[in-house]
């Protein structure tokens, strides 16, 4: 089956305008993740939604980030007024209802902010 | 607090030669290690998880609760083991904590 996949695979944009990055996770898993990646940063968690609990947002790095999950399936996560330092990949991935099970990434989403 | 600690960005070794990716963690509950992989224009994909005991593609990975570390073991590399490897640590719930990540560059 299909895995994970995420739109756009590049995005440029100008400081100061706002970014919205979509996620389809692999069906029938309930869990899904938000990450960015940076140079010399590792993995930096953002935001998990977990079936139809609460998200965790513990990693949002400020308000400027959102993100929301419809219908339990497709996510956005949304970027606001951005800055340079937004600059980095984004991934997302999912997994199915169990915690420490196996997180399957999407390819990624490169954001360069000019 | 929560963390996983790589210290080394880049790890570069010959063909054949044994390689040890060094990861340590913090947490004082009963922790789930696992560790990820990132080839060259791949996705990052799981490698292998401690509780499973298992050996992927040649590489071993033991809990060692007294040093709170998971390094990750290979006896002889192979150049197709060069990739970007992260330690991650699951603390209940559904967070993850990533490291930063070790390159690691296998020279033939």
């Amino acid at each position: 089956g299909a895995g994970v996949s995420q739109s756009p695979s590049n995005k440029v944009t100008e400081k100061g305008k706002d970014v919205e990055l979509r996620c389809d996770p692999i069906s029938g898993h309930t869990a899904l993740y938000w990450y960015r990646q940076s140079l010399g940063q590792g993995l930096e968690f953002l935001i998990y939604f977990q079936g139809n609990s609460a998200p965790d947002k513990s990693g949002l790095p400020s308000d400027r980030f959102s993100a929301e999950r419809t219908g339990g399936s497709v996510s956005t996560l949304t970027i606001q007024r951005t800055q340079q330092e937004d600059s980095a990949v984004y991934l997302c991935a999912s997994s199915v209802a169990t915690g420490g099970a196996e997180q399957f990434f999407g390819p990624g989403t490169r954001l360069t902010v000019l | 607090a929560q963390r996983v600690t790589q210290p080394e960005k880049l790890l570069s070794v010959f063909k054949g030669a044994p390689v040890e990716l060094k990861c340590n963690y913090s947490y004082s509950g009963s922790p789930e290690l696992f560790w990820y992989v990132q080839y060259s224009r791949q996705r990052l994909q799981l490698l292998l998880r401690h509780i499973s005991r298992e050996s992927i593609k040649g590489f071993t990975a033991d809990l060692n609760k007294g040093e709170t570390s998971f390094h990750l073991k290979k006896p002889f590399a192979q150049e197709e083991d060069s990739a970007m490897y992260y330690c991650a640590l699951h603390t209940g719930g559904f967070k993850t904590i990533f490291g930063a990540g070790t390159r690691l560059f296998v020279k033939a």
